[in-house]
């Protein structure tokens, strides 16, 4: 069974750092591009990163460039969200999802982490 | 402010049809494929429609999606109150540097 699981969500205070995994399991991760989507509470879903299958290409969304960083290890078939200096409007439901159906949009979800930012 | 545009809501009454628009520019909607999604809060989002038009496998035909020009709709026919959700759409967007956008979402309510 395709099963993506995250994990490293919690309470952490303004300007620390979290960092988030995303597991995977059912597929050969290493072909599949990985991307971080989060719902802060009460707004939309906000794309945060993507990282190719072969850690060759990363993006981030503006608001989390140069604070968040997006890896992997295929042999461990995990991909990670390192985030620093977390700020409240950080707070949000994160969630990692994979184009395995097509390229262009996101078919396989896991069931997501809340981070909450707050001193 | 979401750079693809979505109506906040909708409503209709169950077994009637709606309509979801997405307005986008040339660098987003123009030129690249467009996604929906239906999303209850604290779940994991599900894929709709791909590629502007398919639907994944386990997708009924009650849902279909069009593209035209910098604009993409989403069609939900015979509504259910199981259809009452928050629906997404989502493209990439390539200015400047390539990231991907999410329209701000719009809540169908069945009545």
């Amino acid at each position: 069974e395709v099963n993506l699981v995250e994990s490293g969500g919690g309470l952490v205070q303004p300007g620390r750092s979290l960092r988030l995994t995303c597991a995977a399991s059912g597929f050969r991760l290493e072909d599949y591009a990985i991307s971080w989507v989060r719902q802060p509470p009460g707004r939309g879903l906000e794309w945060v990163s993507a990282i190719s299958g072969d850690s060759g290409r990363t993006g981030y969304a503006g608001s989390v460039k140069g604070r968040f960083t997006i890896s992997r290890d295929n042999a461990k078939k995990s991909v990670y969200l390192q985030m620093d200096s977390l700020k409240p409007e950080d707070t949000a439901f994160y969630y990692c999802t994979s184009p395995r159906l097509a390229p262009n949009s996101f078919d396989t979800w896991g069931q997501g982490t809340m981070v909450t930012v707050s001193s | 402010q979401s750079v693809l545009t979505q109506p906040p809501s909708v409503s209709a009454a169950p077994g009637q049809k709606v309509t979801i628009s997405c307005s986008g520019s040339i660098s987003n909607i123009g030129n690249n494929f467009v996604s929906w999604y239906q999303h209850l809060p604290g779940t994991a989002p599900k894929l709709l429609i791909y590629d502007n038009t398919k639907r994944p496998s386990g997708i009924p035909d009650r849902f279909s999606g069009s593209k035209s020009g910098t604009s993409a709709t989403l069609g939900i026919t015979g509504l259910r109150t199981g259809d009452e959700a928050d629906y997404y759409c989502g493209t990439w967007d390539s200015s400047l540097s390539a990231t991907w956008v999410f329209g701000g979402g719009t809540h169908l309510t069945v009545l």
